[in-house]
């Protein structure tokens, strides 16, 4: 079955300082990758999707991730992080036009 | 706002009530998606529809559990008897290539 690992369950940085949130997915063709921002009881907000080509890409608030096949990976990264920031992150995956699966998320705290 | 908006946004209910909850959805769209979130889970998936017709159903969806899209613009999902492990984040979501997600409902069952 379809599945996505974000290892870490919490992460703490710094503001200012640079983040880079894992992600995993099992095995299988190219899928169609997605990374979402949650804040305490909202929605998802899509920061950022991967579905063909360049395999850096450019989201939101500064983000990008990067797709890595090899590694089955695409883990998110920002060079400079704000505390408007901190929230609930989750990496998704579908096959095309079908549902998502999600990571069980990873939290971003960050400190002053 | 032409984003996807969901009623209520929050429920608090007793054991063995029903509830229905709304969503409606960016307006292009033609799938619909249902989703559950728990505390520390990421969403799970509930059912699909493609306009009016519901496509897939996940395992999660007990027979307590009906969704309708009857002309293909908003969705109500309904829970019957509602037990207290139904407590969560109702998530939908609508989407053309890109799902995107409306605010959720919060469901308490006491």
């Amino acid at each position: 079955a379809q599945s996505v690992t974000q290892p870490d369950i919490h992460i703490t940085v710094s503001e200012g300082a640079s983040l880079e949130l894992r992600c995993n997915y099992s095995y299988g063709a190219t899928p169609y990758l997605f990374w979402y921002v949650q804040s305490p009881g909202q929605g998802l907000q899509l920061l950022l999707k991967y579905f063909s080509g360049d395999t850096l890409v450019q989201g939101i608030k500064g983000f990008e991730a990067e797709f890595k096949r090899s590694q089955s990976s695409f883990n998110l990264r920002k060079p400079s992080v704000h505390w408007s920031d901190a929230a609930e992150y989750f990496c998704a995956r579908n096959p095309g036009y079908s549902t998502l699966t999600f990571g069980k998320g990873t939290m971003l705290l960050v400190s002053p | 706002d032409t984003g996807v908006s969901q009623d209520p946004r929050h429920k608090i209910t007793k054991r063995g009530q029903n509830v229905t909850f709304r969503c409606d959805p960016i307006s292009e769209h033609n799938r619909l998606y249902w989703y559950r979130q728990t505390l520390g889970q990421g969403p799970e998936f509930l059912t699909y529809f493609q306009n009016e017709a519901q496509l897939e159903k996940s395992r999660l969806l007990s027979d307590r559990f009906s969704a309708e899209r009857p002309k293909g613009s908003f969705s109500t999902l309904e829970i019957q008897r509602t037990e207290q492990g139904d407590s969560a984040m109702y998530l939908c979501a609508s989407s053309g290539d890109t799902q995107y997600f409306g605010p959720g409902t919060r469901l308490t069952v006491l």
